[in-house]
């Protein structure tokens, strides 16, 4: 069964510190997606990353970075420099695999940027 | 800007009243996703269309309903609210080939349905 494990489920950081959410993954398909979103508190989801399993190269974007290890079947996501508009929901979610365009969604983790 | 619109921004509704919540896309994605979220959970697919097949999810109530009459619009009709469908509703689109590449997703504001 597939399955997204976001295991933090609230993080609390001052402004300026380095986060880390961390992202593991349960899947058998040989090809499949990772996604991170983000939902600040006005509700929206806003689209971050998404990232195939053949490619396992790490990618930064500006203050964000993600790790993805095929090996522990983990895919990290950080902040660096946190900053106040960095405090939102992140998701990260997994293709399901049968091509029906459906995602398997972690709990979410909740991150907090104290000023 | 090309993006995804739901109207409205939050609805109120009776309890067993039809409800009836809106979505346009003006980035001509073929596929386009119902998802309700309620406090602090994951969304939760309801159902989407590819193109015009409809394809509802096994564990979405009978309650749910959705139409979408051309490629921009779709709509998720509610046949009879109960105060557990008081919830986030967000609506998604996707462009997506028979490769199955997943594509990301592109999410509308959302609608609030509160439940009287």
């Amino acid at each position: 069964a597939q399955k997204v494990t976001q295991a933090q489920t609230e993080i609390s950081v001052v402004e300026k510190e380095d986060v880390t959410l961390d992202c593991v993954y349960e899947t058998r398909d040989t090809t499949y997606y990772l996604f991170w979103y983000k939902q600040p508190p006005s509700g929206e989801l806003v689209f971050l990353i998404r990232r195939n399993s053949f490619d396992e190269q790490n990618e930064i974007s500006g203050r964000y970075s993600w790790n993805f290890q095929k090996s522990t079947s983990s895919f990290n996501f950080t902040i660096t420099a946190s900053q106040v508009v960095d405090s939102a929901v992140y998701f990260c979610a997994l293709s399901k695999g049968d091509s029906n365009y459906q995602l398997i969604w972690g709990a979410g983790t909740k991150l907090i940027i104290k000023p | 800007d090309a993006m995804v619109i739901q109207n409205p921004r939050y609805q109120v509704t009776q309890f067993g009243k039809p409800v009836t919540l809106s979505c346009s896309q003006t980035l001509n994605h073929n596929v386009m996703y119902w998802y309700q979220q309620k406090s602090s959970q994951a969304p939760k697919l309801l159902f989407h269309y590819y193109d015009k097949d409809f394809n509802n999810e096994a564990d979405t109530p009978d309650n749910f309903q959705s139409r979408r009459p051309n490629t921009s619009f779709c709509f998720l009709d509610i046949r009879s609210p109960g105060l557990g469908d008081a919830a986030m509703y967000l609506c998604a689109t996707s462009r997506e080939n028979a490769g199955g590449a997943y594509q990301p997703q592109h999410f509308g504001d959302g609608t609030r349905l509160s439940i009287l």
